[in-house]
């Protein structure tokens, strides 16, 4: 089982660009949650897609978006980059239960 | 709304020691409460987590955590802290489903001294 994976591991941007993350879930997992994580502080959920809808949204504006698919991956995509979306991006799967979290993507906006 | 507060930004402890993570939670109902580790530049591990019953909990890695309702906590303890414990730890709430979005604190780093 190769657990959550998520691409790319780095990338760079510039500000006012688009990006895209993204994620492939734990084997058998069909719920995926991403979360915004700044430098020094604690992980903040973004959002949850379940049957490739999203369920639940965290405070954060409509330059985010997602996407998941029906084999259960999903995808991040951030518009009109801003410096403060310099971030790791951690992506999690579930089923029932816990929550399992990729190794993240590292965001940086110049 | 849920909330986790880790009032303890860094620690330092000797190898051999024991070891106390502090987290209170606000929550208006019966919590889930996890607690995570990150390694730098990794991702989340799941140390141990709390749904129902038995309010000490057994984790990976040595790890235990008390649930106590009356104090609104769930602190992390160990007996004999190893130098391979460094890393960031972060507590966590989840609504409902333990599936659900989680709420976490800002994490406490802990320094090990050899």
């Amino acid at each position: 089982d190769a657990g959550v994976t998520q691409s790319p591991t780095h990338l760079i941007k510039t500000r006012g660009q688009q990006v895209t993350l993204r994620c492939s879930p734990k084997s058998g997992h069909d719920t995926v949650s991403w979360y915004q994580q700044a430098l020094g502080q604690g992980p903040q959920f973004i959002f949850q897609y379940y049957e490739e809808e999203e369920r639940q949204r965290g405070n954060f504006p409509d330059r985010f978006s997602g996407h998941q698919f029906p084999n259960y991956s999903s995808e991040l995509n951030v518009n009109a980059l801003l410096l403060g979306d310099s971030a790791l991006y951690l992506c999690a799967s579930s089923l029932w239960g816990e929550q399992y979290f990729g190794p993240g993507t590292r965001l940086t906006v110049t | 709304a849920q909330s986790v507060t880790q009032p303890d930004i860094h620690i330092t402890v000797s190898e051999g020691a024991s070891l106390e993570l502090r987290c209170n939670y606000s929550y208006g109902a019966t919590p889930y409460l996890f607690w995570y580790v990150q390694s730098p530049g990794q991702g989340l591990q799941l140390l141990l987590k709390y749904f129902s019953g038995d309010t000490l909990v057994q984790g990976i890695k040595g790890f235990e955590a008390e649930f106590k309702r009356s104090q609104s906590s769930f602190n992390l303890r160990k007996p004999s802290v190893h130098w391979s414990d460094a890393a960031e730890y972060f507590c966590a709430v989840g609504a409902g489903n333990a599936g659900n979005m989680l709420t976490f604190g800002g994490g406490t780093r802990l320094m090990v001294k050899p």
